[in-house]
């Protein structure tokens, strides 16, 4: 089955640098990699995601780009707040159905 | 519109017990996914309702098992509660589950801990 690996687990950064998590998936056939961000205690939400058929895509401060033929995709945040620090995690999917394969999560610290 | 909701928001149990934990999908979605989460195996997948049937099935015993209504609202169940049973139960929902995936919106979760 799809197994998806993310690093770092951990990441701290200063306010205004840019972060950089990457995650790696195994099934050839996702075609559907969603970000989410979870904050202590929260939902996770969605902040972006992207499909096979795109190479990146951005939104502000945040960009998503995938690599299909090394099965790699990384979320870039640009300018990082405190209010980014939070738990982010990678997903991907294959083109039937809804089942999300979750990478272990990357916690990021944005330090003011 | 509403946000996915789930009911209870928290519960406690004793192991050999069971445990219905509902969810109430955005209006209109069809879909609904059930995921466990755990700090030693991050987020699992559960499984996957839509239209009233189950869709997708993830790697876990027979002990959980799920259900979906005309309405979409869904509950999953589990039997036989063991300790390692404790976790955030986060439910989802998304509109149509077809072929092009959509986005899930996840529920606040059920945090089930087991004594």
């Amino acid at each position: 089955g799809e197994n998806v690996e993310q690093h770092p687990s951990t990441l701290s950064v200063q306010e205004g640098d840019s972060a950089v998590i990457k995650c790696t998936y195994s099934d050839s056939a996702s075609n559907y990699f969603p970000w989410y961000k979870q904050e202590l205690g929260k939902r996770p939400q969605l902040i972006i995601d992207i499909r096979s058929n795109v190479g990146e895509k951005k939104d502000q401060r945040i960009a998503v780009t995938l690599n299909k033929t090394a099965k790699h995709f990384s979320l870039h945040i640009t300018e990082t707040q405190p209010e980014d620090s939070a738990v982010y995690f990678c997903a991907a999917s294959i083109l039937l159905g809804n089942k999300l394969v979750f990478g272990a999560g990357t916690i990021l610290r944005v330090k003011s | 519109k509403a946000g996915v909701t789930q009911t209870p928001r928290y519960l406690i149990k004793t192991r050999g017990q069971q445990v219905t934990l509902s969810c109430s999908p955005i209006s209109g979605h069809r879909s609904v996914s059930w995921y466990q989460q755990t700090p030693g195996q991050g987020l699992q997948f559960l499984f996957e309702y839509f239209s009233e049937t189950q869709r997708n099935k993830g790697n876990f015993p027979g002990r959980f098992s799920g259900r979906q209504f005309s309405n979409s609202r869904s509950e999953m169940n589990v039997s036989t509660l063991e300790l390692g049973d404790s976790a955030l139960y986060l439910c989802a929902s998304s509109e149509r589950g077809t072929a092009h995936q959509e986005t899930q919106y996840f529920g606040p979760g059920t945090r089930l801990l087991v004594l």
